[in-house]
């Protein structure tokens, strides 16, 4: 089965400032498609970016892009120009067959002003 | 349009009892899905349906029951409640004709079991 791990349980990052998630996976398909959501106190899961495995160009949403190694199995999220509004629990999540997600344990990102 | 929607927000049970849990999407999706998540963890998928009268078991099926006879919604069950099903308890829909769609979530039930 494909496995998820997020490394670092707790980020923290300084307002305005960059801060990397990492995430790796497990899987022995080529075509896949990866995801990272965010789920602030109030619970709500909600879709940060997502990537397509046979697309080499990494995603990219306004201040939140991906470096997607895809021989390494590493799916990182860099949050740019960080606010307060970030923080929250982020999941890096896999998809596959069924449109299935298999979700990482989650990295708690905490802003300081 | 009101997205995906669950009821109860919070429930308590005890032991041994059964209780469902609603879900209801109202954007004509065709997957859905029920995941649960246990404190300071990801998420888990419990049972999914690819559409009306199409279920099948996720990772950790074990305790739980759905069925699935309209477009719009995706009852979970649980039987014999445990404390091992204390738990919050996610619904999701996605559209799929093809891989890689986003999934909406709903917003939770928080469940209790003493």
């Amino acid at each position: 089965a494909q496995t998820v791990t997020q490394s670092q349980p707790e980020m923290s990052v300084q307002e305005a400032e960059t801060v990397t998630l990492s995430c790796t996976y497990d899987t022995s398909e080529s075509d896949y498609y990866l995801f990272w959501y965010k789920q602030p106190p109030s619970r709500q899961m909600i879709l940060v970016i997502r990537q397509e495995a046979y697309k080499q160009q990494n995603a990219t949403e306004n201040r939140f892009s991906v470096n997607f190694q895809k021989a390494a199995k590493s799916f990182s999220l860099k949050i740019s120009d960080s606010q307060l509004g970030d923080a929250a629990m982020y999941f890096c999540a896999y998809m596959e067959g069924a449109q299935k997600l298999v979700f990482g344990q989650g990295t708690r990102l905490t802003i300081n002003p | 349009n009101a997205g995906v929607t669950q009821t109860p927000k919070f429930r308590i049970l005890k032991i041994g009892q059964s209780m469902t849990l609603q879900c209801t999407q109202d954007m004509n999706h065709n997957y859905m899905y029920w995941y649960r998540q246990d404190p300071g963890m990801g998420l888990k998928l419990i049972y999914y349906s690819v559409g009306a009268g199409i279920t099948d078991k996720g990772e950790v099926p074990n305790g739980y029951n759905v069925s699935r006879s309209t477009t719009e919604d995706f009852p979970l069950r649980l039987e014999l409640a445990a404390p091992s099903q204390t738990s919050v308890y996610f619904c999701a829909s996605s559209y799929t004709l093809t891989g890689g769609n986003e999934q909406y979530f709903g917003p939770g039930t928080r469940l209790t079991v003493t």
